[in-house]
């Protein structure tokens, strides 16, 4: 299917492991690498991890990444207040022969 | 440093078309197609299209062919969008495309569609 899905709200406590999950197809995740993006409140997105589970210069590795078939999670361990944000997966779709952002999860710091 | 840096908040009518600049810096700007993409008001992000500045070759998603534009000036890129109604109510971004991640964003420009 060409739509990324996923849950809209994960939460946890400061110092916990979050994971956030995001489903594909066989035309999207099933044939190319996966990025992930964070959105702060109020500002632009910025590239959390690229190609299935390369961090940018700067990420650090609380954030991993890992990609299996038609699908692919984030995990951020050990959960900071700065990490509350809105978090996407994002990757090419051959039937859409675009870009597709996964619906969006909202990371919630209890 | 990278940077792109867009233009300012637009408000506009149904109807009239609105045109979104993204001036590059910091690297060689022919190297990098630039995407575009959208976030309306509470909703997730949304593909535009992209354009390859080596060349000027474009792509667009679907629901936006023949009603947006993507064009360039040496490194200064552009987005306009016609026939707008209020569904184009949105924070619209540019990005650089950097392997196929957007690794560098702009700021975000606010258009408004209002009567």
């Amino acid at each position: 299917q060409s739509v990324l899905t996923q849950p809209p709200s994960a939460s946890g406590t400061p110092g916990q492991r979050v994971t956030v999950s995001c489903s594909g197809g066989s035309s999207n995740i099933g044939s190319y690498t996966v990025n992930w993006y964070r959105q702060l409140p109020g500002t632009a997105p910025k590239l959390l991890i690229y190609n299935n589970n390369q961090r940018p210069s700067g990420v650090p590795d609380r954030f991993s990444a890992s990609k299996s078939a038609t699908s692919a999670s984030l995990a951020i361990s050990g959960l900071q207040s700065e990490d509350e944000a809105d978090y996407y997966c994002s990757t090419w779709d051959d039937s859409l022969n675009g870009y597709l952002f996964g619906t969006g999860t909202k990371v919630n710091v209890l | 440093q990278v940077q792109l840096v867009q233009s300012g908040a637009e408000v506009k009518k149904p109807g009239a078309s609105v045109k979104v600049s993204c001036k590059t810096s910091g690297y060689n700007f022919i190297g990098y197609h630039i995407n575009w993409a959208r976030q309306a008001p509470g909703q997730g992000l949304e593909w535009v299209g992209w354009i390859n500045p080596n060349g000027g070759g474009t792509n667009y998603a679907q629901k936006f062919q023949g009603r947006v534009a993507l064009t360039m000036d040496t490194s200064i890129f552009y987005m306009e969008v016609n026939r707008l109604t209020s569904d184009d109510t949105a924070v619209y971004y540019c990005g650089r495309d950097n392997n196929d991640a957007m690794d560098v964003w702009g700021q975000g420009t606010t258009v408004t569609v209002s009567s």
